[in-house]
């Protein structure tokens, strides 16, 4: 079936101005991450959600970022008054999340730059 | 987590074997070592999960000696397209510790 599905691959915005980032994991997988990705570095954990609640979401930076799943599948990642710093790679995973350990499928990231 | 310190950059031609270690000097007993892939404009991709002696499977294979401080990742015969930065993992995969702790990688470049 699909993989994970990430959009905007691509999203230019101004510094202050706020962005929804969204994510279509795979069908049935339960278990949902984000993750960050500065030029360089290896990916960076921000939320968790198991179902539609957040399980971890010791990652997000600050208050200004927000991650919703609603519906237990699709997910939005929220930032509010967008800093320049902000600018990098944010991959979605998905996992079955019926047990320990299970493989997560990533996406191929939206590529977020704040001018 | 256990850190994980693993070479910033290696290059190896066609066909070569390539082993890449990854050391991690205080891995709990509770951890796991796990390799991801990654391609450029591409989300990290899983290869291999092990906790120790050797696991193999139709990509890789990884090496773990006895005292678990560090792993090798064994590529068989690589090709051009094996190209990709390479990510070693400690970490508790038990439930409620499955975010995934990523380090700098090492890139691999496969040369003609």
């Amino acid at each position: 079936g699909a993989g994970v599905s990430q959009t905007p691959s691509n999203k230019v915005t101004e510094k202050g101005k706020y962005v929804e980032l969204r994510c279509d994991p795979i069908s049935g997988h339960t278990a949902l991450y984000w993750y960050r990705q500065s030029l360089g570095q290896g990916p960076e954990f921000l939320i968790y959600f198991q179902g539609t609640g957040a399980a971890d979401d010791s990652g997000l930076p600050n208050d200004r970022f927000f991650a919703v799943r609603p519906e237990g599948s699709v997910s939005t990642l929220k930032i509010q008054r967008t800093e320049r710093g902000d600018s990098a790679v944010y991959l979605c995973a998905s996992s079955p999340g019926l047990d320990y350990g299970d493989t997560q499928y990533f996406g191929p990231g939206t590529r977020l730059t704040v001018l | 987590l256990a850190k994980t310190t693993q070479p910033i950059s290696m290059d190896s031609y066609e066909g070569q074997e390539v082993n890449i270690t990854c050391s991690h000097n205080n891995i709990a007993t509770n951890d796991y070592i796990t390799w991801y892939q990654q391609f450029p404009s591409q989300g990290p991709r899983f290869i291999i999960q092990g906790y120790k002696t050797k696991v193999t499977n139709e990509v890789a294979s990884l090496f773990i000696p006895a005292d678990r401080k560090s792993s090798t990742l064994s590529l068989p015969r690589v090709s051009l397209s094996d190209t990709a930065v390479y990510y070693c993992l400690v970490g508790d995969i038990t439930f409620g510790n499955e975010k995934l702790t990523f380090g700098t990688g090492t890139r691999l470049t496969i040369i003609p």
